[in-house]
């Protein structure tokens, strides 16, 4: 089955402690995203990759840290410095190309939890 | 800067009472119109594309269609299974993020 896979659905964070969600897809994806999702927000843009090795930050990039190595992952790292890192985190992916391929799906997501 | 505003808000229906969602954008360049659907601690599911003003996409008994400043998304006799949060995004010419507007909470009661 294609796909994006995140996990863990739920992460307990400590104060002061660095964490890391992960993202992987299957779907041979050039581009990468991820999002924060709060109650009445919608979903901000933290950091996304066209491509592997490089990544740009999003609108709400302060306290959060990613890597491309490989195509198919693109990890985030929240960071102590994310005072308020309660939240629901999205990843997505697409195919960079024409504009009948700028489809972004999602993953199924990860909550995260302040202890 | 681009800009995307979904009302309303909250939609509440009775089974059957059809209606519609909106999707009013502000952007340069339109590339192309997305909807999704998220239902609760999941990620969205993707609906619709949409590409240019005039155009109509349908699935079910949902109907998307687009203007030059606007989207709806019709919902024809909607089930209680049709609760869900309906979000609208835009992605404006060259290769950048979409944009996502808040989204509408749709509840439909039997």
């Amino acid at each position: 089955d294609g796909g994006i896979t995140q996990s863990p659905k739920y992460l307990f964070r400590k104060e002061g402690q660095n964490v890391t969600l992960s993202c992987e897809q299957n779907l041979n994806h050039d581009a990468m995203y991820w999002y924060r999702q709060d109650p009445g927000q919608g979903l901000r843009l933290i950091y996304y990759s066209q491509i592997v090795n490089d990544f740009q930050k999003g609108d709400i990039a302060e306290g959060y840290s990613v890597s491309r190595e490989k195509k198919e992952s693109f990890p985030l790292t929240v960071t102590s410095a994310q005072k308020n890192p309660t939240a629901f985190y999205l990843c997505a992916s697409k195919q960079s190309g024409p504009a009948d391929q700028e489809t972004q799906y999602f993953g199924p997501g990860t909550r995260l939890l302040v202890l | 800067e681009d800009q995307v505003t979904q009302s309303p808000e909250a939609l509440r229906l009775q089974e059957g009472e059809s209606s519609s969602l909106n999707c009013s954008y502000t952007v340069s360049g339109l590339r192309g119109l997305f909807w999704y659907r998220q239902d609760p601690g999941k990620g969205p599911e993707f609906l619709f594309t949409l590409y240019s003003a005039g155009e109509e996409k349908e699935k079910e008994r949902l109907k998307a269609t687009l203007t030059k400043k606007e989207s709806f998304l019709h919902i024809t006799a909607p089930k209680p299974e049709d609760s869900a949060t309906y979000l609208c995004a835009v992605i404006h010419s060259g290769n950048t993020p979409l944009v996502f507007g808040k989204g509408t909470r749709l509840s439909v009661i039997a």
